[in-house]
């Protein structure tokens, strides 16, 4: 079973400030999510990046897939107190069905 | 697009009996399903893997006899829990993707179901 393993689990950072949140794994995946996932919630898809070394920028949000398609990374700028939530990535192989799911970052960020 | 719906959003159980949750795509044909379970604090574990008309895929180490998955219509599948106990209480949340959902085909999520066994 591939791990995808996220860093850091928790951050809390003050409103404004930027920070990345990291995904690592030793398997290579033939696509790669990110979702945010409220309190009581299901995960609400962000971002899908497919090929290696794939940026993609979602307002305030930049998603990179890494060029091996082993890791990805999440990068937030000026913070705000809505972007609070547990940020998953999940990594799908190709032919497989199965998504595999970081364990999470979750981030708070303080007004 | 893309709203996929669970019923009910939480229950509560008495340990021994059977509960019953409901996963809707509502605006699109959902080839393949997914159920999951999140426990605290934890990530999503893939349960079973379920497509119309067919037997469901269970993960290892998940009973197929205990959760029953019923993909009846391209809309609508649902996870039964039978004779739950205490330490099946969790969150269990649904996916549906419009196509085979291989290779990472894009799953929508449901709001989850929070199950608690008494």
């Amino acid at each position: 079973t591939q791990l995808l393993e996220q860093s850091p689990q928790f951050l809390s950072i003050q409103e404004g400030e930027n920070l990345t949140v990291y995904c690592n794994s030793s398997s290579v995946f033939s696509s790669l999510q990110w979702y945010r996932q409220e309190p009581g919630e299901g995960p609400v898809l962000l971002v899908t990046v497919v090929t290696g070394g794939e940026v993609k920028k979602l307002k305030r949000l930049t998603f990179q897939f890494g060029d091996a398609r082993k890791d990805s990374s999440l990068h937030i700028t000026a913070a705000q107190p809505g972007d609070t939530g547990l940020y998953l990535c999940a990594g799908a192989r190709a032919g497989s069905y199965q998504l595999t799911f970081g364990k999470g970052t979750k981030l708070s960020v303080i007004p | 697009g893309a709203v996929v719906s669970q019923h009910p959003s939480w229950v509560i159980c008495k340990s021994g009996t059977s509960v019953k949750i409901e996963c809707r795509s509502l605006d699109f044909q959902a080839t393949t399903m997914f159920w999951y379970r999140q426990f605290p604090k934890q990530s999503l574990m893939l349960m079973a893997t379920s497509n119309e008309g067919s037997k469901a895929t269970y993960e290892q180490g998940v009973e197929k006899d205990k959760f029953l998955i019923n993909h009846a219509s391209l809309t609508l599948s649902t996870l039964t829990v039978t004779s739950a106990h205490p330490e099946d209480s969790s969150f269990y949340i649904c996916s549906a993707s419009p196509t085979s959902g291989i290779g990472g085909d894009t799953q929508y999520f449901g709001p989850g179901t929070r199950l608690t066994v008494l």
